[in-house]
C-alpha cells in the first residue's frame, strides 16, 4: 500500500524563526506529484507549494520551500520567517498514477508571539 | 464564480437515517473527490471520480455511496448512518490539465451521527 507519513503530530516555534516540517512516502511509481496543504482554524484547505517528482529543483513560494530528495522519499517543507498567519495544520499529500490523492496525518504547527 | 460549495454545513443523525451531501462546483473540473477528516487521521479519501459517469473507491469508501450524475455535481450518500461515520466531510474538485493540479476544497460538512 501506498502511505504518507508525517512524523510530527504537532510543533512550536517563535515568530520570525525556520521551521521544517517532514513528510515520508512510500511508492513503486517513478513519477507523481507531492503537495503541502495547509488548514487554519477556520478550516478551508489552502494549497501552499507542489513538486513534480522529474523536476529535480525544489519548488519555492516566497517564504515557503521544500526540500525533495527522491531517492529517500522525503518531501519536507521549510518555512521561513514564520508568521503568527501561519500558526495551522499542514498535511503533505501525494498524487498517484490513477488520480488518487492520498493525504498524511498532517502536523499542526503554533507559530508563538 | 464560487468554486466548490456543499451543502449542507452541519447536519445530525440518528444511528441508521440516510441523507446525502451534495457538492457542487463551477469551474467545469473533471476531477471530483470526497474526504472525511477525523482528529489525528488527516484526510482520507473516501470515493472520487474522474469524469461525470464515474466513481472509484478510495481509502474508506465502506458504508458510503457516490453518484456523479452531471459533471459539476457529486453526491456522497449515506444508507445507513453509523456512529463512527461522525466526521467533518470535504469536498474537492480538481481540473484536467496535469495531474500537478490543485485541488479546491469546499468548506466542509460537519456531520454528527448520534
Amino acid at each position: 500500500a501506498q502511505t504518507v507519513t508525517q512524523s510530527q503530530p504537532e510543533m512550536s516555534v517563535q515568530e520570525a524563526e525556520t521551521v521544517t516540517l517532514s513528510c515520508t512516502y512510500d511508492t513503486s511509481e517513478s513519477n507523481y506529484y507531492l503537495f503541502w496543504y495547509k488548514q487554519p482554524p477556520s478550516r478551508q484547505m489552502i494549497l501552499v507549494i507542489r513538486q513534480e517528482a522529474y523536476k529535480q529543483q525544489n519548488a519555492t513560494e516566497n517564504r515557503f520551500s521544500v526540500n525533495f530528495q527522491k531517492a529517500a522519499k522525503s518531501f519536507s517543507l521549510k518555512i521561513s520567517d514564520s508568521q503568527l498567519g501561519d500558526t495551522a495544520m499542514y498535511f503533505c499529500a501525494f498524487m498517484f498514477r490513477d488520480d488518487k490523492i492520498i493525504f498524511g496525518k498532517g502536523t499542526r504547527l503554533h507559530i508563538l508571539p | 464564480n464560487a468554486g466548490v460549495t456543499q451543502t449542507p454545513k452541519f447536519r445530525v443523525l440518528k444511528t441508521g437515517q440516510s441523507m446525502t451531501l451534495l457538492c457542487a462546483q463551477d469551474m467545469n473540473h473533471e476531477y471530483m473527490y470526497w474526504y472525511r477528516q477525523d482528529p489525528g487521521m488527516g484526510l482520507r479519501l473516501i470515493h472520487y471520480s474522474v469524469g461525470e459517469g464515474t466513481t472509484a473507491k478510495g481509502e474508506v469508501p465502506d458504508g458510503y455511496n457516490v453518484s456523479r450524475l452531471k459533471k459539476q455535481n457529486f453526491l456522497l450518500g449515506l444508507e445507513s448512518a453509523a456512529p463512527s461515520q461522525t466526521s467533518v466531510y470535504f469536498c474537492a474538485s480538481r481540473g484536467p490539465s496535469g495531474r500537478g493540479n490543485e485541488q479546491f476544497f469546499g468548506p466542509g460538512t460537519r456531520l454528527t451521527v448520534l
